[in-house]
């Protein structure tokens, strides 16, 4: 089975400041692995999405994300905050099977202090 | 082209009652999802869909049923719905390519069970 832990529930940060949002993965299986972001009163939207090759991965707004197999970690990292990246963060696990199902983490809410 | 809606938005039931909420899509996707979304949880998968007239269960399927009759349809219905349901409901879908595919996801639909 796999899983998902976020490690921080909320990371206020200052705007123009760099973030860094954690999250490590356990599973038996190779996976794939996403991050999504939520804004207020919304639905999930891809942020960006690792599924094999270079494991420094490139995403929307900015953000990126590494994948490390070693520490089983997939953290997403920004240089500098924007207002408008005040949302809720949400990393996944999809188990490569078919029905390509996600397992999501509890989410980190980042608020961007002006 | 509106991608994922879901009705109704929001919706107020007392113990017992049942309701059915409607999921549809119009980007002709294969595998469609029902997920719930509740404080410090994350998103739980209810049910899932990989084509019109199949469905089977994900992590938290008790309490609810579905049907997808057509493609562009997938339906969660509380046949008696209890305290323990009130929720956001979350509907996602993606196409034939499985883990390949990004899930997109509807705006959501928050329940109250009183």
């Amino acid at each position: 089975a796999q899983s998902v832990t976020q490690l921080d529930s909320q990371v206020p940060v200052f705007e123009e400041a760099p973030v860094e949002l954690r999250c490590n993965y356990s599973s038996s299986v190779s996976v794939y692995l996403f991050w999504y972001v939520q804004y207020p009163n919304q639905g999930l939207q891809l942020l960006l999405k690792y599924l094999s090759g270079s494991t420094l991965v490139k995403g929307i707004n900015g953000f990126e994300a590494e994948f490390n197999k070693s520490q089983t970690s997939f953290h997403l990292r920004k240089p500098s905050v924007h207002i408008s990246d005040t949302a809720e963060y949400f990393c996944a696990v999809s188990d490569r099977g078919g029905a390509n199902n996600l397992f999501f983490g509890t989410g980190t809410r980042l608020t961007v202090i002006p | 082209n509106a991608g994922v809606t879901q009705t109704p938005k929001f919706r107020v039931l007392k113990t017992g009652q049942s309701m059915t909420l409607l999921c549809a899509q119009d980007m002709n996707h294969e595998y469609m999802y029902w997920y719930r979304q509740d404080p410090g949880m994350g998103l739980r998968l209810i049910h899932y869909s990989v084509g019109e007239g199949t469905t089977a269960k994900g992590e938290v399927p008790d309490g609810y049923n579905v049907s997808r009759l057509k493609k562009q349809n997938f339906l969660l219905g509380l046949e008696s719905a209890a305290p323990s349901q009130t929720s956001v409901y979350f509907c996602a879908s993606c196409g034939l390519a499985g883990v390949l595919e990004t899930q997109y996801f509807g705006p959501g639909t928050r329940l109250l069970v009183l």
